[in-house]
């Protein structure tokens, strides 16, 4: 158990509709990253909030963004849902340091149709 | 940063030690190495990192050489509960926060 919980664990959209997935950080820590997990493929970096600002992105379009409330929870918004969206999306928390250890939710498995 | 190689797949008897090798050659001076491992449907959990020196934990003892350019996770007395993907990640301090770059990690199997 790692204390970082994320809603809802899975989750049926069609494609073109838009999604928000939500996140609760483990107690103490102050930032958050979203990670992109295919089938089979190990998870793939999509951003990460630090003061509920956005810092640091991967490579991924602006349909992806996200929120950081003042109790460091987050969410990840996807807009304009696509086929190639259906991924394991993971959270993950951490307290900001020159070496972090982050700490991963189970994630939510989004299947676009 | 620096890219990572690990064996695709390893396999190991319930018990004894498992040794996990990372090479790491293009490794800078800033750049921790990471293990994280990630049980089917789960996650990614932290195991340990380190920068220069071999560190030791709860799960696991981490051994990097002394040029760095490789290192070698050990579980001591594996588990079936230790069957797992387990990744391998270099990432600069103090600058990539929170970006991991995932390669396709070794698929350790603990065998009864």
């Amino acid at each position: 158990e790692t204390g970082v919980t994320q809603s809802p664990t899975h989750l049926i959209k069609t494609r073109g509709q838009q999604v928000t997935l939500r996140c609760s950080s483990q107690s103490g820590h102050n930032t958050v990253s979203w990670y992109q997990q295919a089938l089979g493929q190990g998870p793939q970096f999509i951003f990460q909030y630090y003061r509920e600002e956005e810092n640091g992105r991967g490579n991924f379009p602006p349909r992806f963004s996200g929120l950081q409330f003042p109790n460091y929870s987050s969410e990840l918004n996807v807009n304009a849902l696509e086929l190639d969206d259906s991924a394991l999306y993971l959270c993950a928390s951490s307290l900001r340091a020159p070496s972090e250890k982050l700490f991963f939710g189970s994630g939510t498995q989004l299947s676009v149709l | 940063d620096a890219k990572t190689t690990q064996p695709p797949s390893m396999d190991c008897a319930e018990g004894r030690a498992a040794n996990l090798p990372c090479n790491h050659s293009t490794i800078s001076g800033n750049e921790y190495v990471y293990w994280y491992r990630q049980i089917h449907s789960q996650g990614p959990q932290y195991i340990i990192h380190g920068l220069k020196n071999n560190e030791t934990n709860e799960m696991a003892s981490l051994i990097i050489t002394e040029d760095r350019k490789s290192s070698t996770l050990i579980l001591p007395h594996a588990t079936l509960r230790d069957t797992a993907v387990y990744y391998c990640i270099v990432q600069a301090g103090g600058t990539s926060y929170g970006k991991l770059t995932f390669g396709q990690g070794t698929i350790l199997t603990v065998h009864p």
